[in-house]
Parts: structure tokens; C-alpha cells; sequence
């Protein structure tokens, strides 16, 4: 199936700086991009939706201005958490959508994840 | 590695009709276990988190059960209804991922 890969999959930052993180489609052309976190013991939630050259999505009680998200070409897609505080700590995930190369249809294909740390 | 399993991949049933989506896991040693609805074209949506301690959890005309031992989960919905009709993913939940199974294209037929 097609693949999606995060980086960096584990960040450690100190209150106050930014972080990003990437997000990109290997083998397909990803038209949309869903961005999730998941607090520990809470289910994972959707905070924003991007389409390739449009400005993203948010989920009501995300900040925009607080996590940027970037999706400037088909195979790839950044969020930037910035000014990040500890209640940021969370275990973020990437998935992708398209209909080229080797993605079906309306399928999600989900990145293997970025555990954030903010101390 | 942890792999997720959905049976059936797509279910077709009458409005009305009662039924059980399956999801199995390999690796017992899982936080959680989680259902979702996705439809075309947008994210996931949540519906029912299992803890691992946690044998089952309700929520309105649904109803999500966890057998660790057996590495298996059911999503029961009762009473279907045409906005029903989505796909239904289950994700289990280790140390450091969450796996996904491959869903379950439900479409029920007024």
C-alpha cells in the first residue's frame, strides 16, 4: 500500500520554542493531508485538514496561529507547533489522501507518528 | 509488530438491521483500543475509546467491546441507519504507535 512517513518521530524541546514537524507521501501525490493528536489515555482527534496550495482547516478549539500548517506540494505537508508549552506533549499523526500512484481512492494512509515532549 | 485486522472489508445491510464490525490485533499488549468513522474525503472521526482494563464502552446505538486475551474488538451498532454508512477503522494503541486496521466500508440501504 502507499506510505507516509513523519519526522523527526521523537522531539524534546524547552517551553517557548518552535517545532515542526513533517509530514510526507512516498509513493502517491497526496491532494489532502489530515493532521491528529492524541493526548495520553484520549482517543485520537482530528485538529486540521489541508489540501495541496489551500490554506488548512481547523478544528474548532485548535489555534491556528498556534500550529501552523504548511502544505506546499503534494508530497508534502509541515506542522509547526509554536511557542510550544508543555501542555503541547502530545503523540501527533499525519495522514494522507490521493488518487495517484499507489493510494486507492479516499483511503487514508497514516504516518507512523511524532511524540512531542515540552519541558 | 503489532498488525490490525478488519472482517469484513465492506458489509452491505438493510435499514434497521443490527451488526457487529470486527477488528483483531496480534499483540495483546496494547493502551487502548480505538473505533473510528472516516467518510470520503474527510478525517476521522472518533467514536469509542477502550481502555485496556476496560471491557467495553457505549455510546448511544453503539456499543465497542475489548478482548485483550483473544486480541479482538467488536463494534456493535444497533438499529442502522443510512448516515451510518462510512467507513469504520479500529486502531490499537502501543508504547510508541498506533496501528490502524485496514476498515470496514459499511452501506446501509433505506
Amino acid at each position: 500500500g502507499a506510505v507516509v512517513s513523519q519526522h523527526p518521530s521523537r522531539v524534546i524541546c524547552k517551553s517557548g520554542t518552535s517545532v515542526k514537524i513533517e509530514c510526507r507521501s512516498l509513493d502517491f501525490q497526496a491532494t489532502t493531508m489530515f493532521w491528529y493528536r492524541q493526548f495520553p489515555k484520549q482517543s485520537l482527534m482530528l485538529m486540521a485538514t489541508s489540501n495541496e496550495g489551500s490554506k488548512a482547516t481547523y478544528e474548532q478549539g485548535v489555534e491556528k496561529d498556534k500550529f501552523l500548517i504548511n502544505h506546499a506540494s503534494l508530497t508534502l505537508s509541515t506542522l509547526t507547533v509554536t511557542s510550544a508549552h508543555p501542555e503541547d506533549s502530545s503523540f501527533y499523526i499525519c495522514s494522507a489522501s490521493g488518487t495517484s500512484g499507489r493510494a486507492l481512492p479516499y483511503e487514508q494512509y497514516f504516518g507512523p507518528g511524532t511524540r512531542l515532549t515540552v519541558t | 509488530k503489532q498488525e490490525v485486522t478488519q472482517i469484513p472489508a465492506a458489509l452491505s445491510v438493510p435499514e434497521g438491521e443490527n451488526l457487529v464490525l470486527n477488528c483483531s490485533f496480534t499483540d495483546s499488549a496494547i493502551y487502548n483500543l480505538q473505533w473510528f468513522r472516516q467518510d470520503p474525503g474527510k478525517g476521522l472521526t472518533s467514536l469509542l475509546l477502550i481502555q485496556s482494563s476496560q471491557r467495553e464502552q457505549t455510546s448511544g446505538r453503539l456499543n465497542a467491546s475489548l478482548d485483550k486475551s483473544s486480541g479482538r474488538s467488536t463494534l456493535y451498532i444497533a438499529a442502522s441507519q443510512p448516515g451510518d454508512s462510512a467507513t469504520y477503522l479500529c486502531a490499537a494503541e502501543g508504547a510508541n504507535n498506533l496501528f490502524f486496521g485496514t476498515g470496514t466500508r459499511l452501506t446501509v440501504i433505506p
